[in-house]
């Protein structure tokens, strides 16, 4: 079935850099763009970017520019998020969802904790 | 950048009740990109309603979308223990991005 798979759970220190994974599967890889998004505890859904997982082209929240890379690898249908520079206000569950209007399926979340 | 208030922030009914929410945009948004998804805790978002008022698949037809323009609503017309969670708006705009409402609890009165 078509699915997203995250990576698990992290835990960092102020300063460190995450790389979250969003695995791929049940359809053409390349035909759907990833967005990801983000909610930190009790709150709100973030939006951080985009990635074109067929030409590897992407968009970032002004938010996050200079600290957020999405980067994608065609050949285990894996796309990921790096988010560089952590501080305590990047506690937060981030998902992948795919689509480009919209997103129909999401991955599961995975909570990145950062704390020293 | 548009933003998107939702109204109210929290929504206290009971079962069997009709819940109406808000979406408002700080400037015109097309319908096509439009969305509504619910959220239930400890889960990830699920698309309800995409292009203002078409429901995803599988969807029941008690939840309902419309508005143009800069207002929006989704509505549900008799609520069911399961639709009790949080609803968020979601616009997509210019260079492929996304924008969020803050939300609306539909919570047990």
């Amino acid at each position: 079935q078509v699915q997203l798979v995250q990576s698990g759970a992290e835990v960092k220190k102020p300063g460190a850099s995450v790389k979250v994974s969003c695995k791929a599967s049940g359809y053409t890889f390349t035909t759907f763009y990833i967005h990801w998004v983000r909610q930190a505890p009790g709150q709100g859904l973030e939006w951080m970017g985009i990635i074109n997982p067929s030409g590897g082209s992407t968009s970032y929240a002004q938010k996050f520019q200079g600290r957020v890379t999405m980067t994608r690898d065609t050949s285990t249908t894996t796309v990921y998020m790096q988010l560089n520079s952590l501080a305590s206000e990047d506690t937060a569950m981030y998902y992948c969802g795919r689509g480009l209007i919209v997103a129909d399926i999401w991955g599961q979340g995975t909570m990145v904790t950062v704390s020293s | 950048e548009i933003v998107l208030t939702q109204s109210p922030g929290t929504l206290s009914l009971s079962p069997g009740e009709r819940a109406t929410l808000s979406c408002r945009a700080s400037q015109s948004v097309s319908s096509t990109y439009l969305a509504w998804y619910q959220q239930k805790p400890g889960q990830a978002p699920s698309l309800l309603i995409h292009g203002a008022s078409i429901r995803a698949t599988g969807i029941p037809d008690r939840f309902s979308g419309s508005g143009s323009g800069t207002d929006f609503t989704l509505t549900i017309s008799r609520l069911e223990p399961e639709d009790f969670a949080v609803y968020y708006c979601q616009q997509y705009g210019r260079s492929l991005t996304w924008t969020f409402g803050q939300g609306t609890k539909v919570e047990i009165k």
